[in-house]
């Protein structure tokens, strides 16, 4: 079982078009971070967020870390094909240095 | 600076087989983590080397072993290669390992166990 929940699990949409991607733990997490994975390739990090509540922005991507740090949001903004990747999230646990990652979300960005 | 690098890339093995793989984190970096990466099972921790000592470790069984030498260069084994060890290795690392740290990915070693 996940300790984290990614929803949805894959999304084709147009460029141009608006998404959200979900990330739910039923666990606390020192921080939660967020990556990009393209085939071929290992994730490369894209944001960490720290205190509950947090809204960090990224040119068209908006990330937001829930008040009680269990969830966070990834929103893109008129998506382009150059989004297309896998989105990875992963809660840390400071104390362990431990990094759980969610199930993944599939995005295709279609021309 | 280089990135992190893995080898080798791409490993065809059999069943009951051992396999090592190789990790080069970036320079100054101390700590190297594993991870598995099956399409069934995400992304899932291996272990965690820091310094040479073994410093976190996921829930998988004793076949799955590593090791991390004096110039952080890591290792990780399997034996007794099982069909379900099929997957993408992946390996980072990061500065200091403590704290907020970046953790960066090399590009991974895609086994498949025949």
């Amino acid at each position: 079982t996940q300790l984290l929940e990614q929803s949805p699990q894959f999304l084709s949409i147009q460029e141009g078009e608006n998404l959200t991607v979900y990330c739910n733990s039923s666990s606390v997490f020192s921080s939660l971070q967020w990556y990009r994975q393209e085939p071929g390739e290992g994730p490369v990090l894209l944001v960490t967020v720290v205190t509950g509540g947090e809204v960090k922005k990224l040119k068209r991507l908006t990330f937001q870390f829930g008040d009680a740090r269990k969830d966070s949001s990834l929103h893109i903004t008129a998506a382009q094909p150059g989004d297309t990747g896998l989105y990875l999230c992963a809660g840390v646990e400071y104390n362990f240095n431990k990094f759980y990652f969610g199930s993944g979300t599939k995005l295709n960005v279609k021309p | 600076k280089a990135g992190v690098t893995q080898t080798p890339r791409y490993l065809i093995k059999t069943r009951g087989q051992q396999v090592t793989l190789s990790c080069s984190p970036i320079s100054g970096h101390r700590s190297v983590s594993w991870y598995q990466q099956t399409p069934g099972q995400g992304l899932q921790f291996l272990f965690e080397y820091f310094s040479e000592t073994q410093r976190n470790k996921g829930n998988f069984p004793g076949r799955f072993s590593g090791r991390q030498f004096s110039n952080s260069r890591s290792e990780m084994n399997v034996s007794t290669l099982e069909l379900g060890d099929s997957a993408l290795y992946l390996c980072a690392s990061s500065r200091a390992g403590q704290g907020p740290d970046t953790q960066y990915f090399g590009p991974g070693t895609r086994l498949t166990v025949l």
